[in-house]
């Protein structure tokens, strides 16, 4: 089993629509997670960040995470053209020797006008 | 604004080269990254640093070396270019092994032939 396990997709939705992306996981340890967004030949950048259980929104945009399924979900709300991205989840523990994130394949969403 | 910045957006290397691929980044963090991106398999890790004239490697260190001289710095070296590492490169920086959030470039295009 692969530690995070995200669907492809392609995912596409009409403008206007709400949108769900999620993430399972396997690792208990998993303290940290991160959603990026990344348009077509460019590097990923960090949308949302939240530790541990719980939700935090921002604008268009909601991340929530259920420790107890191993789960995560990132929502949009009233999307748009411009939202049209891959989304990538990623995740870290805190452990002391921890450096590095763990991401999932992403994502790749279109939001049609 | 905070920056990574990879030197080429796009390469055309022969086979057998020597590629040298730069990155520098501005806001003093300690981690550096390397991944390479492919459709399908997502992100791989190649190497990274947590320090000056530190690395570790990753998943795929395999062909590849690196050189951090310098805290800013951090050079991902191909010894002799193959065409399956025609791939899209992207370097990452974080501040703190704690928070884990990284900041990318926007990613060097390699083809080889």
């Amino acid at each position: 089993q692969k530690e995070v396990e995200q669907d492809p997709g392609p995912l596409s939705v009409p403008e206007g629509a709400i949108v769900s992306l999620n993430c399972t996981y396997s690792n208990s340890a998993f303290q940290y997670f991160m959603w990026y967004r990344q348009y077509s030949r460019k590097g990923p950048e960090l949308l949302m960040y939240t530790y541990s259980s719980g939700n935090k929104e921002d604008g268009r945009f909601t991340a929530q995470v259920d420790k107890s399924s191993k789960y995560i979900s990132l929502f949009i709300r009233d999307s748009q053209p411009s939202d049209s991205a891959t989304y990538l989840c990623a995740m870290k523990d805190s452990g002391a020797g921890s450096y590095q994130l763990t991401f999932g394949k992403g994502t790749k969403l279109s939001v049609i006008p | 604004d905070v920056k990574v910045t990879q030197s080429s957006r796009y390469l055309v290397k022969r086979t057998g080269e020597k590629v040298f691929l730069e990155c520098v980044q501005d806001m003093d963090h300690e981690n550096m990254f390397w991944y390479r991106q492919d459709p399908g398999l997502g992100l791989r890790l190649i190497y990274f640093s947590y320090d000056v004239k530190m690395k570790e490697k990753g998943d795929i260190p395999e062909g590849y070396s690196v050189s951090r001289e310098k805290k800013e710095r951090f050079s991902l070296i191909l010894e002799s270019a193959s065409t399956n590492q025609t791939s899209m490169y992207l370097c990452a920086s974080s501040l703190s092994r704690k928070v884990g959030g990284y900041t990318f470039g926007s990613g060097t295009r390699l083809t080889v032939v």
